[in-house]
């Protein structure tokens, strides 16, 4: 079956980095997706990764091993706003994406 | 960039009402949408696939008589929820895939949502 992986929730400091990981199982790999929501705001784009690497814009970064079936997210300086979930997604071979549940990421000052 | 938009953003109806929420791709043409539903604090989960000119297509699980879609057009996918119940309950999402036209092919557009609560 499909499956996404990443941790329920991480509590960081305003100013430190965090690091939000997501592992995968899908059938077909077209791309992983991260996306921030705010709570009862629809999901914004952050990132997408379809080759192994770091994909680094501004204060976020994303990573990628295909063959590990691992990403994570990287963020850097952080900031209240930037307390939000934090959704990995990945895009199978019939071009659907596949969720995972989210990470909800608490930021203190 | 896309820009997608969803009507009403907020609905509060009656058990047993219908309610209709449209999703309208604003600068470029969707001939495929998808409706997402997501209950408090769980992820997306996908509903449908919307094709214009066709029939949707359903995820298990997901009684195609009590979601109606209807893609009218390149532009419009509206959801009915047929007979609400308390269990509807939900924040409902749309989305439309990029044209090709944008940095990553394969980005979703995704409307601002509807919380729809039934009582």
């Amino acid at each position: 079956g499909q499956n996404i992986d990443q941790p329920t929730e991480m509590t960081a400091t305003e100013g430190a980095i965090v690091q939000i990981n997501c592992t995968y199982q899908t059938s077909g790999f077209n791309g992983l997706f991260w996306y921030q929501q705010h709570a009862g705001e629809a999901p914004t784009f952050l990132s997408y990764n379809v080759l192994d690497g770091l994909e680094e814009k501004g204060r976020f970064s994303s990573f990628l091993s295909r063959s590990k079936g691992y990403s994570y997210l990287l963020l850097k300086e952080l900031q209240m706003k930037d307390s939000a979930s934090y959704l990995c997604a990945c895009m199978d071979s019939n071009y659907q994406l596949i969720w995972g549940a989210g990470t909800k990421l608490i930021i203190k000052p | 960039g896309a820009v997608v938009s969803q009507h009403p953003s907020w609905v509060i109806c009656k058990s047993g009402t219908s309610v209709k929420i449209e999703c309208r791709s604003l600068d470029f043409q969707a001939t495929t949408m998808f409706w997402y539903r997501q209950f408090p604090k769980q992820s997306l989960m996908l509903m449908a696939t919307s094709n214009e000119g066709s029939k949707a297509t359903y995820e298990q699980g997901v009684e195609k008589d009590k979601f109606l879609i209807n893609h009218a057009s390149l532009t419009l996918s509206t959801l009915t929820v047929t007979s609400a119940h308390p269990e509807d309950s939900s924040f409902y999402i749309c989305s439309a895939p990029g044209t090709g036209g944008e940095i990553f092919e394969n980005e979703q557009f995704f409307g601002p949502g509807t919380r729809l609560t039934v009582l």
